[in-house]
């Protein structure tokens, strides 16, 4: 079964700062998708950026990118110009391409971002 | 485009009681899913629908749970004889056909048990 650790409990940044949210997980496929998740406080998820695994190059939505080590099976997520509509719960999600389509989600890291 | 839309959105009930969510995926969305959330973690996957056919139903999903889509569009669940432990928010997605199709939540269902 797959799995997904976020090691960050909680994270925090200065507004217009960088930040950087990890994410390592487990699985014995070749092929599947991972995304990034924001929660804010009593508001629905919203996707923020998605990867396939088969793709080499990094994704990249405006202040959000990712760096993808397939080998080393690690997907962070970097925040360019933090806002202070940024702060939100993340969560790191796993999905196979083969088995089913459910999405295998992390524990979730707080971000909080300072003015 | 309304997006995924739960009722209720909060949902307050006594150990014991039977209590029915609903949830209304994305128009022209085949794909539904229901996941648990409770308080500082990810959501969990409960079940999942193509159409109409429940494909995939998870450990967690007791006896007690069911859920179901018919005619393919809106969905319940239901929990019968509720406990404590089942206070958590209940998270409805959906997603259109194919592989790549990414999900779209509703805003959820939070449940209370006393």
């Amino acid at each position: 079964a797959q799995t997904v650790t976020q090691s960050q409990p909680e994270m925090s940044v200065q507004e217009a700062e960088t930040v950087t949210l990890s994410c390592t997980y487990d699985t014995s496929e070749s092929d599947y998708y991972l995304f990034w998740y924001k929660q804010p406080p009593s508001r629905q998820m919203i996707l923020v950026i998605r990867q396939e695994a088969y793709k080499q190059q990094n994704a990249t939505e405006n202040r959000f990118s990712v760096n993808f080590q397939k080998a080393a099976k690690s997907f962070s997520l970097k925040i360019s110009d933090s806002q202070l509509g940024d702060a939100a719960m993340y969560f790191c999600a796993y999905r196979s391409m083969e088995y089913g389509n459910k999405l295998v989600f992390g524990a979730g890291t707080i971000l909080r971002v300072k003015s | 485009d309304t997006g995924v839309s739960q009722d209720p959105r909060h949902k307050i009930t006594k150990r014991g009681q039977n209590v029915t969510f609903r949830c209304d995926p994305i128009s022209e969305h085949n794909r539904l899913y229901w996941y648990r959330q409770t308080l500082g973690q990810g959501p969990e996957f409960l079940t999942y629908f193509q159409n109409e056919a429940q494909l995939e139903k998870s450990r967690l999903l007791s006896d007690r749970f069911s859920a179901e889509r018919p005619k393919g569009s809106f969905s319940t669940l239901e929990i019968q004889r509720t406990e404590q432990g089942d206070s958590a928010m209940y998270l409805c997605a959906s997603s259109p056909p194919g592989l790549a199709g990414e999900q779209y939540f509703g805003p959820g269902t939070r449940l209370t048990v006393t």
